[in-house]
């Protein structure tokens, strides 16, 4: 049984760039949310799709953007990257889309912005 | 919104004995609370939660207790092993922030289990 998928692994980008990073839930999963983690710290939400449509946004700019495909299959954009964008990127699948359901997260997207 | 603290940042123990993180959260309303395990260059895994109707919930050598007046809970581990060595975080969450809907975690753990 697969779990969360992430792609790619890594990623190097510079300044003023922009990227797409990509998840794949588990199987039967509708609900994906988006989190990044810096260095030293725990993971700070981003986005909540469920069925395709956002149910959560945290506070972060208008550069991140992100959007659900009809296989649940999720994708989080980042335009005019910052030195500060430079993280670890999580994607967390779950059920459905209260918070009380077991989130269960992939293995992340390290971007490295120069 | 929802703030988690967390401490201590590290805690060092030996072979053996416990272990204990403790979280304090500031939105009484928040009702979900999991603790999540990540190792060196690995995704967070869920170790154990609880919901606020209880007020301790026990897994093996893991338990978490929960102190919803004082806004508080707090992780356990007894007769810690090497392979216990990770960051724990420890999360909360309000489902009725509907602006929200997500866990916020708080700062993390070191836990070094010295042989």
């Amino acid at each position: 049984d697969a779990g969360v998928t992430q792609s790619p692994t890594h990623l190097i980008k510079t300044r003023g760039q922009h990227v797409t990073l990509r998840c794949s839930p588990i199987s039967g999963h509708k609900s994906v949310s988006w989190y990044q983690q810096v260095l030293g710290q725990g993971p700070q939400f981003i986005f909540q799709y469920y069925e395709k449509e956002e149910r959560g946004r945290g506070n972060f700019p208008d550069r991140f953007s992100a959007r659900q495909f009809p296989n649940y299959s999720s994708e989080l954009n980042v335009n005019a990257l910052l030195l500060g964008d430079s993280a670890l990127y999580l994607c967390a699948s779950s059920l459905g889309w209260v918070p009380e359901e077991t989130q269960y997260f992939g293995p992340g997207t390290r971007l490295l912005v120069l | 919104g929802e703030n988690v603290e967390q401490h201590p940042s590290t805690l060092s123990v030996q072979e053996g004995d416990s272990a204990v993180i403790k979280c304090t959260y500031s939105d009484s309303a928040s009702n979900y609370f999991p603790w999540y395990k990540q190792e060196l260059g690995k995704r967070p895994q869920l170790i154990i939660d609880i919901r606020s109707n209880v007020g301790e919930k026990k897994d093996q050598r893991i338990a978490v207790t929960l102190n919803k007046t004082a806004k508080h809970f707090s992780l356990h581990i007894t007769e810690t092993q090497p392979e216990d060595s990770a960051v724990y975080f420890c999360a909360a969450s309000n489902p009725k922030d509907t602006g929200r809907r997500a866990l916020t975690f708080g700062s993390g753990t070191r836990l070094q289990v010295q042989p």
